[in-house]
C-alpha cells in the first residue's frame, strides 16, 4: 500500500459529459502529480502541485483542470469529454518537488468513456 | 519539449536469461528514475540515480546512469517470473519527471 488513495477506482460516463477525480496523498506529501495511462500511449505528465500552487504542467488539455486544496488533497476535472479520454489516472505524490523526492502511485481511477 | 525513450517496447525471455532496457534523452538529465508497474498495478518506486556514471545494484538488478547524464539502463541477471511487469524510466527536468514509454517483460517459465 503506497498510501496514496484515489477514489472513484472506476467510472463509466458518456461523451460530453463531466466528471471529477479525487485524490488523497500520503501523510506528509506536499506535492501531487497527475498522469494519465493509455494503451498506446504511456504515462503521460498532466500536472503537479506543491502545497496548493501548480508547479509544473503537461501534456494537460484545456478541458481538462485539477486544483490541491488547503488539506493537500487533490482533484482533477475532465470536461466534455471524449471517446479518447478513456484511460487510467494516476495520482502520485512525493514529499517535495524537488529532484531527489520518489513518487507514490496510488492505484488509479479506470475512466471509460462511452 | 523533454522526452524520454526507452527500448525495446516488449521483450520476452525465458526464465534464466538476462533482460536490459535502455533510456535516452537528447538533453542533460537531473536526475533519473526507475519504476515497475506489475500487470493491472501502478507504477512502484525502484531506485533514483544523481550522479554521473552512477551505477546500483539490487540483487539482480543493476542500474547504471551515463557520463553525460542523458541514458540509462537497467539489467537484469537471471531473469524471474516475477520479473514481470512494465519497467519505466522517468527523466527529471526541474520539478517535471516524464516518463518513457516502458518496457514490458514477459517471462516464460
Amino acid at each position: 500500500d503506497s498510501g496514496v488513495t484515489q477514489t472513484p477506482k472506476h467510472l463509466i460516463t458518456a461523451t460530453g459529459q463531466r466528471v471529477t477525480l479525487r485524490c488523497s496523498p500520503r501523510s506528509g506529501d506536499l506535492s501531487v502529480y497527475w498522469y494519465q495511462q493509455s494503451l498506446d500511449q504511456g504515462l503521460q505528465f498532466l500536472i503537479q502541485y506543491y502545497n496548493g500552487e501548480e508547479r509544473a504542467k503537461g501534456n494537460i488539455l484545456e478541458r481538462f483542470s485539477a486544483q490541491q486544496f488547503p488539506d493537500l488533497h487533490s482533484e482533477l476535472n475532465l470536461s466534455s469529454l471524449e471517446l479518447g479520454d478513456s484511460a487510467l489516472y494516476f495520482c502520485a505524490s512525493s514529499v517535495e518537488p524537488g529532484a531527489n523526492s520518489p513518487l507514490h502511485f496510488g492505484n488509479g481511477t479506470r475512466l471509460t468513456v462511452t | 519539449g523533454q522526452q524520454v525513450m526507452q527500448i525495446p517496447q516488449y521483450q520476452h525471455v525465458q526464465e534464466g536469461e538476462d533482460f536490459t532496457t535502455y533510456c535516452n534523452s537528447s538533453t542533460t538529465l537531473s536526475n533519473i528514475q526507475w519504476y515497475k508497474q506489475r500487470p493491472g498495478g501502478h507504477p512502484v518506486f525502484l531506485i533514483q540515480l544523481v550522479k554521473s556514471g552512477e551505477v546500483k545494484k539490487q540483487k539482480r538488478l543493476t542500474f547504471q546512469f551515463g557520463e553525460a547524464k542523458k541514458n540509462s539502463s537497467l539489467h537484469i541477471t537471471a531473469t524471474q517470473t516475477t520479473d514481470v511487469g512494465t519497467y519505466f524510466c522517468a527523466g527529471r527536468w526541474g520539478n517535471k519527471l516524464v516518463f518513457g514509454a516502458g518496457t514490458i517483460l514477459r517471462v516464460k517459465s
